[in-house]
């Protein structure tokens, strides 16, 4: 089946910094990426929809300044949540479509903000 | 406002009986129908997808879909500890560039 990787898998960072996060689609070309993020015990939420050489499509409620959405090629997207603060700390999970009915998800990034 | 609603859990059964898990959705644009598994700590790992009305199965594992009353299910035959897991349900929309709803997911224990 396709493989999607996240990287880091886990990071903590201190409040005001920034952290990216890449989503890489390893033997497909994506069309399409979705960013999520699940609070503790609570679904799965799109934040936003990125395809390939256009600005991404954010969900209502998502500060698209704050969590900077860049699909710069087929195979990889990044998320960078600036001057993240202790309420961004959540689980992110991003996902990769190659225009079926079917998304692959990535193992998830776990974002600790002290 | 679109919405995926799945049955109320945490659902427990013991090992070798038949887990049930319910879902509703509320758009009739509704084109294609999800299942999927995430351990605690994991991201969501797909079990099955229909977009026909009727039964589905894989394995153990049988998806129902009735587009009438807007319902999609899950049976778990032969329910192993290892099933113990979220099950989330999720819908896309036709023309919603392959977006997925997600339902709030039902806990299943299953009990050796």
């Amino acid at each position: 089946g396709a493989v999607v990787s996240q990287h880091p898998s886990r990071v903590i960072c201190k409040s005001g910094t920034s952290v990216k996060i890449e989503c890489r689609s390893l033997d497909f070309q994506a069309t399409t990426m979705f960013w999520y993020r699940q609070f503790p015990k609570q679904s799965l939420m799109l934040m936003a929809t990125s395809n390939e050489g256009s600005k991404a499509t954010y969900e209502q409620g998502v500060e698209k300044d704050k969590f900077l959405i860049n699909h710069a090629s087929l195979t990889l997207s990044t998320l960078t949540v600036t001057s993240a603060h202790p309420e961004d700390s959540s689980f992110y999970i991003c996902s990769a479509n190659d225009s079926g009915y079917e998304q692959f998800f990535g193992p998830g990034t776990r974002l600790t903000v002290l | 406002q679109k919405e995926v609603e799945q049955n109320s859990g945490p659902l427990s059964v013991p090992e070798g009986a038949i887990a049930s898990l319910n879902c509703t959705y509320s758009d009739r644009g509704s084109q294609s129908f999800f299942w999927y598994r995430q351990y605690s700590g994991k991201s969501p790992e797909l079990i099955m997808f229909i977009y026909s009305n009727g039964d589905k199965e894989d394995g153990r594992f049988t998806a129902q879909l009735n587009k009438a009353s807007q319902y999609v299910s899950l049976l778990i035959r032969d329910s192993q500890p290892s099933d113990s897991a979220t099950y989330l349900c999720a819908v896309n929309i036709r023309g919603s560039n392959y977006k997925l709803t997600f339902g709030k997911g039902t806990l299943l224990t299953v009990n050796p």
